[in-house]
């Protein structure tokens, strides 16, 4: 079954310096793939997408990511973090005939001054 | 226009009573979907409608849990002889298809129910 693996539960860094959240996939079959963000006390919220094409994904709010098959990869980053990124998030891709999204288990990207 | 809205926001209810979650999806979406996501944790599904049929229910962990969409729209999540391994935050979602179709098959979720059973 696909699924995904996220490496880091807690990411601290500083305002105005770049992030990299970590996510990898396990699949032989097509690959949908998914990055949401998820504020306190808030729902999910779609960031970015990858169905197909260009392996470079870009999304909202500045933040991008890269599919990368050799290394079935699919990590979220961004140039330059602001406090108000602080949150947690969510690499998932489709399971199954349907549209059944899997989570990963999370990364919690807490920003300081 | 409005997104997907969850009422209530917060569940507070005692073992083996009965609750039931609701989901108003986004106007016009024929699928909608449920999740749990436990502390700490990432959203598990549990089930998901096209129009009024439950079209996967394989994420329902027990036969305590039901779901119903009768008119196409809004849905219902009932829990009966609730335990408190049940607590959790309920997620709902709806997009305007089921089929992967690109931009129609993105799922917008709800705020979510915070059930809490004590």
């Amino acid at each position: 079954a696909q699924s995904v693996t996220q490496l880091d539960s807690q990411v601290p860094v500083f305002e105005e310096a770049p992030v990299e959240l970590r996510c990898n996939y396990s699949s032989s079959v097509s690959v949908y793939l998914f990055w949401y963000v998820q504020y306190p006390n808030q729902g999910l919220q779609l960031l970015l997408k990858y169905l197909s094409g260009s392996t470079l994904v870009k999304g909202i709010n500045g933040f991008e990511a890269e599919f990368n098959k050799s290394q079935t990869s699919f990590h979220l980053r961004k140039p330059s973090v602001h406090i108000s990124d602080t949150a947690e998030y969510f690499c998932a891709t489709f399971t199954g005939g349907g549209n059944k999204l899997t989570f990963g288990t999370g990364t919690q990207l807490k920003v300081e001054l | 226009g409005a997104g997907v809205s969850q009422t209530p926001s917060n569940k507070v209810t005692e073992k083996g009573k009965y609750v039931e979650l609701r989901c108003d999806p986004i106007s016009g979406h024929t699928a909608l979907y449920w999740y749990r996501q436990s502390l700490g944790q990432g959203p598990e599904f549990l089930i998901y409608f096209q129009g009024t049929g439950a079209a996967d229910d394989s994420g329902l962990p027990n036969d305590r849990f039901f779901a119903v969409r009768p008119e196409g729209s809004v849905s219902t999540l009932k829990i009966q002889r609730t335990e408190r391994g049940d607590s959790a935050v309920y997620l709902c979602a709806s997009s305007l298809t089921h089929a992967r179709q690109g931009a129609r098959d993105t799922q917008y979720f709800g705020p979510g129910t915070r059930l809490t059973v004590l």
